[in-house]
């Protein structure tokens, strides 16, 4: 059952054009909202996390985006930057965080 | 400022042996979380503890599958009878004491142990 879903597997972009990852989950019950970066034989990186009481949150280059009724968030990256290039999971979890959900990953490149 | 460690890094065994892979969580840490990430998927969660206790182990295996967090020393994910359906990336990740039972501490995630049974 895989209640976060992202189906765009790869995704390519120019440099200084915006980045836009999409996830979208199943479970109405999620709280919080991750998005992870991971480089090969690395493990996660925390990126920028959501509640679900916003709707936004921004940092820096990042922002997500999240839409509760769609059950859909998204990452977007501006401007994006070679070393942006990377795979890039959601995640979400309950308002306990004893669980974790991940998406399979978009694998994001960033063309000089 | 030592990070999430785990060991090995690369382990091989062969269709009938154990496994055991080890995380050392970031010091002052108490929480570790177990993930396993088969090839083009996700990472699954499997087991979450603080020392001396699991807190959900809803997403570890019925058998074969194990996993503890003693007072002292690494976290430890067992895993007896390997098959090679286990064969994936094991990753733990660590996180300081809650504030709060509804606030969220971030996790800090080691590099992976990348199981191989033969």
């Amino acid at each position: 059952d895989q209640q976060v879903k992202q189906n765009s597997p790869s995704l390519s972009v120019q440099e200084g054009r915006i980045s836009i990852l999409n996830c979208d989950y199943t479970n109405s019950m999620f709280d919080y909202f991750l998005w992870y970066k991971k480089y090969p034989a690395e493990g996660p990186t925390f990126l920028i996390s959501i509640s679900s009481i916003k709707d936004k949150n921004e940092d820096g280059r990042f922002t997500v985006f999240l839409n509760k009724s769609a059950k859909h968030l998204s990452l977007h990256i501006v401007p994006s930057q070679p070393g942006d290039s990377a795979v890039y999971f959601c995640a979400a979890s309950g308002n306990n965080f004893n669980k974790f959900y991940f998406g399979s990953g978009t694998k994001l490149n960033v063309k000089p | 400022n030592a990070g999430v460690m785990q060991n090995p890094r690369h382990l091989v065994r062969r269709r009938g042996q154990e496994a055991r892979l080890r995380c050392s969580p970031v010091k002052g840490h108490s929480h570790v979380y177990w993930y396993r990430q088969l090839p083009e998927e996700g990472l699954k969660f499997m087991v979450y503890l603080q020392k001396e206790n699991i807190i959900d182990e809803s997403g570890m295996p019925k058998e074969r599958f194990s996993a503890e967090f003693p007072k002292e020393g690494p976290s430890i994910l067992r895993i007896q009878q390997v098959v090679r359906g286990d064969s994936a990336a094991y990753f733990c990740a660590s996180s300081p004491p809650p504030r709060s039972v509804s606030s969220y501490n971030e996790q800090f995630f080691g590099p992976g142990t990348r199981l191989t049974v033969l």
